[in-house]
């Protein structure tokens, strides 16, 4: 079984700042997902990614498949970006037996 | 709209009554799953399907059951609910890519907030 580690845990940070928030996973896989879930619970896909970069906005993520890592980052952080951010890894080598999760990063950018 | 919707958001019930959460995706979508969120835990999921008619377990599948009749409904059944199985509910969705599975960008819905007192 995958697993699947996002650090930090919690970050608190300045309007502006630069954020980055990690995630690690142990065996090989078919992609990995970045996800948003703001206060009051709805989750949504931000990223989907299985090699090199891609950026949307201001949100930038980067996947090494070799060192089985990914970080995403935020420029220019606002509060509006508030909110917990998670990595999900789906299983390579086929078989649609869903994502494994991690246990997210709780993201708070202060005005 | 692509839209994963789920019902209720909000649920509080009494041991052992037995319920459903609903949750339709107008997408098309062949693969659907459910997943419980809870604190320190994260995510974890309880059971997926991957066309209809073609289900199976996750990682925490007791004390629920699941159909799949037709492709865009993937009900969560608690037969007889209890007080463990409190926690918040997500319903995903995702499209199967031929020839192999593979992953493509998965949508969730709302969330269902489980109380079971």
């Amino acid at each position: 079984k995958n697993e699947v580690e996002q650090s930090p845990q919690n970050l608190t940070a300045q309007e502006g700042e630069f954020i980055t928030i990690n995630c690690s996973y142990s065996v090989g896989i078919s992609a990995l997902h970045w996800l948003q879930q703001h206060p009051g619970g709805g989750i949504v896909s931000l990223f989907m990614l299985s090699s090199g970069k891609k950026k949307h906005g201001r949100l930038i993520a980067t996947i090494n498949i070799q060192e089985k890592h990914s970080s995403l980052h935020i420029t220019a952080s606002h509060p509006r970006d508030s909110a917990v951010y998670i990595c999900a890894v789906g299983r390579s080598g086929g078989g649609a037996d869903g994502l494994t999760f991690g246990k997210g990063t709780h993201l708070i950018i202060q005005p | 709209e692509a839209q994963v919707t789920q019902n209720p958001r909000y649920l509080i019930t009494v041991t052992g009554k037995k319920l459903t959460v609903t949750c339709s995706q107008n997408m098309n979508h062949e693969y659907m799953s459910w997943y419980r969120q809870d604190p320190g835990l994260g995510l974890r999921q309880i059971y997926y399907s991957m066309n209809v008619e073609v289900t199976d377990k996750g990682d925490v599948p007791e004390g629920y059951k699941v159909s799949r009749k037709e492709k865009r409904n993937f009900p969560l059944i608690l037969e007889s609910p209890s007080p463990n199985q409190t926690s918040l509910y997500f319903c995903a969705s995702t499209r199967r890519l031929a020839p192999r599975w593979m992953n493509t960008e998965a949508f969730f819905g709302q969330g269902t907030r489980l109380t079971v007192v």
